[in-house]
């Protein structure tokens, strides 16, 4: 049981590059979320989704896009790539919003 | 929306006892949840405690909740130096789907 996969691990990125981040998850969990971490803020939660072919803004969306084709599957595209985007990203999932979230590792992206 | 707050930093000697504190503003009747980020690693679920209970105790783990004062801490009895750690609180948003996550506090244990 692998639980929630994330790749890449690392990524250098150059200003104005695009790049999709994949999450998977192997627990028929329908409640995935993506967040970023920056060093003393906590986790800020980017988009989330109830369900495949469901997905919602979290608090900081711009920039971001996801799509939700698959209950295992929840990737977060990056279209034109900023600085502030340097930071850590997990993904999360859980079977029902009362129940803790099962993370992934993260992927450590930084944009030159 | 919600507003989770944490100390950042702490630091205890081995043995002794840590007590991490989780204050927010605001939320839904559910669980509150303590997670544990070791370097380089992701969150991994702690414990939790129901939103109707004022205690919870889970080996050398104490979890406390003040409703009233809207204050939720974790207690590690006999800390090791393999608690060292970022610890988060999460609480669930004014919606009751999403859960918002304090700032983490980091965790030193000095031998």
């Amino acid at each position: 049981n692998a639980g929630v996969t994330q790749t890449p691990k690392f990524r250098i990125l150059k200003i104005g590059q695009s790049m999709t981040l994949q999450c998977a998850q192997d627990m028929n969990h329908n409640y995935m979320y993506w967040y970023r971490q920056d060093p003393g803020m906590g986790l800020k939660l980017i988009y989330y989704s109830v369900g495949a072919g469901i997905t919602d803004k979290g608090e900081v969306p711009n920039g971001y896009n996801v799509s939700r084709s698959t209950t295992e599957d929840f990737p977060l595209r990056l279209e034109l790539a900023a600085p502030s985007q340097t930071s850590v990203y997990f993904c999360a999932s859980t079977p029902d919003t009362n129940y803790g979230y099962t993370f992934g590792s993260g992927t450590r992206l930084t944009v030159v | 929306g919600e507003d989770v707050e944490q100390s950042l930093f702490l630091s205890v000697r081995e043995g002794d006892s840590s007590v991490i504190n989780c204050t927010y503003t605001d939320s839904s009747s559910t669980y509150l949840y303590w997670y544990k980020q070791e370097p380089g690693a992701g969150l991994q679920l702690l414990t939790y405690i129901f939103s109707n209970m004022d205690m919870k105790q889970d080996q050398r783990l104490t979890v406390l909740l003040n409703k009233k004062d809207k204050h939720l801490s974790l207690r590690i009895a006999d800390t090791q130096t393999g608690d060292s750690a970022i610890y988060f609180c999460a609480v669930p948003d004014n919606y009751g789907q999403n859960f918002v996550f304090g700032p983490g506090t980091r965790l030193s244990v000095l031998p």
